[in-house]
């Protein structure tokens, strides 16, 4: 089976743009969940999805949003970048909520100037 | 506050040397325990979790409740254990959730 893919791999934005990322999970995964990586705060939870829901949510500003569709890939926006948002996104599916291992995505670094 | 603490961010060993990377956690609860490594140019990955009991890679990890500790132990370790290690509860969720809080993170380095 393929991996998880994260698009685009690199972005480059600059203050007060949006952007939005994309990730596929396993095929047969249902579950997302997004994850930011800096060297700072190190790995923070951003949200999960399952079955197009939102299951949880981390404490991000309202800037930070996701969605999920019926095909169970998954989209996370961000509106009105800060210098502070860049990081290494990263995206985790599971099968079932519960079940199973979570798996990863190689991530999406995103830099804003 | 609930919290992951991995005191430690390098360790740095010789080849067969036993290696102890350190997890302390606070939750109320019964969090699931897992520890993910990510190897050079590689993805995060799962390395064990608690529920399982398995040794992967000739690692092991001791739950002690009392002490609130996860912490992930290999007697002999080998060059390619080289990477970095997060400790990552699982905190119960009503209604369920696979939210993971990661610990900071631990470097390990693995000299031959």
């Amino acid at each position: 089976k393929a991996g998880v893919t994260q698009t685009p791999r690199y972005l480059i934005k600059t203050r007060g743009q949006q952007v939005t990322l994309s990730c596929s999970p396993i095929s047969g995964h249902r579950s997302v969940s997004w994850y930011q990586q800096t060297p700072g705060q190190g790995l923070q939870f951003l949200f999960e999805y399952f079955s197009e829901t939102q299951r949880n949510k981390g404490n991000f500003p309202g800037r930070f949003s996701g969605r999920q569709f019926s095909n169970s890939r998954s989209e996370m926006n961000v509106s009105t970048l800060e210098l502070g948002d860049s990081a290494l996104y990263l995206c985790a599916s599971v099968a079932l909520p519960g079940t199973d291992t979570q798996y990863f995505g190689p991530g999406t670094r995103l830099t804003v100037l | 506050a609930q919290r992951v603490t991995q005191p430690e961010k390098l360790l740095s060993v010789f080849k067969g040397a036993p290696v102890e990377l350190k997890c302390n956690y606070s939750y109320s609860g019964s969090p699931e325990l897992f520890w993910y490594v990510q190897y050079s140019r590689q993805r995060l990955q799962l390395l064990l979790r608690h529920i399982s009991r398995e040794s992967i890679k000739g690692f092991t990890a001791d739950l002690n409740k009392g002490e609130t500790s996860f912490h992930l132990k290999k007697p002999f370790a080998q060059e390619e254990d080289s990477a970095m290690y997060y400790c990552a509860p699982q905190p119960p969720v009503q209604g369920g959730s696979e939210k993971l809080v990661f610990g900071k993170g631990m470097k390990l380095t693995v000299n031959p």
